[in-house]
């Protein structure tokens, strides 16, 4: 069974700084890996996405990595702003059996002007 | 381009009684899926949807059910509400598995 965990769990830093968030799963047969962005009470919106072939992609000052065979992935943001607060989720979408997304509990960003 | 559409956004039931909550996939998308979002339970797999038939069903009661129509719009309904089914209800489309999922605004269903 997929398990999806994300580290921290919450993160505080100042405007301007680079921050790396953590994203590990457990099973590596997935089709791709999602990065979400949920504001309070809204939906999400999708940041990126890598599928299980790649290493990266990146978006503006976004950067999403995956390693399958490690079972990790990481979203690289460069020069905070305070606009980046907002909780971030990662999803695996599983490749066997019921193709679902499985998120993790999501890393909750503020960023300080 | 639209989006995916998710009607109503905002429900206040009683308990007992029951809800149907809609949502129109992005035009073309045939894959259809429902989560659950809780703060203690975090988002949750509801049910999957692809070409008016469901393909996977998460671990919730019989209570939650689904379909989806021939023009791939889905709905979801749930009976017998409980105040613990007090959540932010999510839809999502996409187009094949190798495509990222693409989510509504969502619909806030709070049971008292």
């Amino acid at each position: 069974k997929q398990e999806v965990t994300q580290i921290p769990a919450a993160l505080s830093v100042p405007e301007g700084e680079n921050l790396v968030l953590n994203c590990s799963f457990t099973d590596s047969a997935i089709y791709n890996l999602q990065w979400f962005r949920q504001d309070p009470g809204k939906g999400l919106t999708s940041l990126l996405l890598i599928q299980s072939s790649q290493r990266e992609q990146t978006s503006g000052r976004l950067n999403a990595s995956l390693d399958k065979s490690s079972g990790r992935s990481t979203l690289y943001i460069a020069a905070s702003q305070p606009g980046d607060s907002a909780t971030y989720l990662c999803a695996a979408r599983d490749q066997g059996g019921s193709e679902k997304l499985v998120f993790g509990k999501g890393t909750k960003l503020t960023v300080n002007p | 381009k639209a989006g995916v559409t998710q009607t109503p956004r905002y429900l206040i039931k009683t308990r007992g009684q029951q809800v149907t909550l809609s949502c129109s996939p992005i035009s073309g998308h045939r894959s259809v899926s429902w989560y659950q979002q809780t703060p203690g339970q975090g988002l949750q797999f509801l049910f999957e949807y692809f070409s008016e038939t469901q393909r996977n069903k998460g671990n919730f009661p019989g209570r939650f059910s689904g379909r989806q129509f021939s023009n791939s719009r889905s709905e979801m309904n749930v009976s017998t509400l409980e105040l613990g089914d007090s959540a932010l209800y999510l839809c999502a489309s996409s187009l094949v598995q190798t495509y990222g999922y693409t989510f509504g605004s969502g619909t806030r269903l709070t049971v008292v």
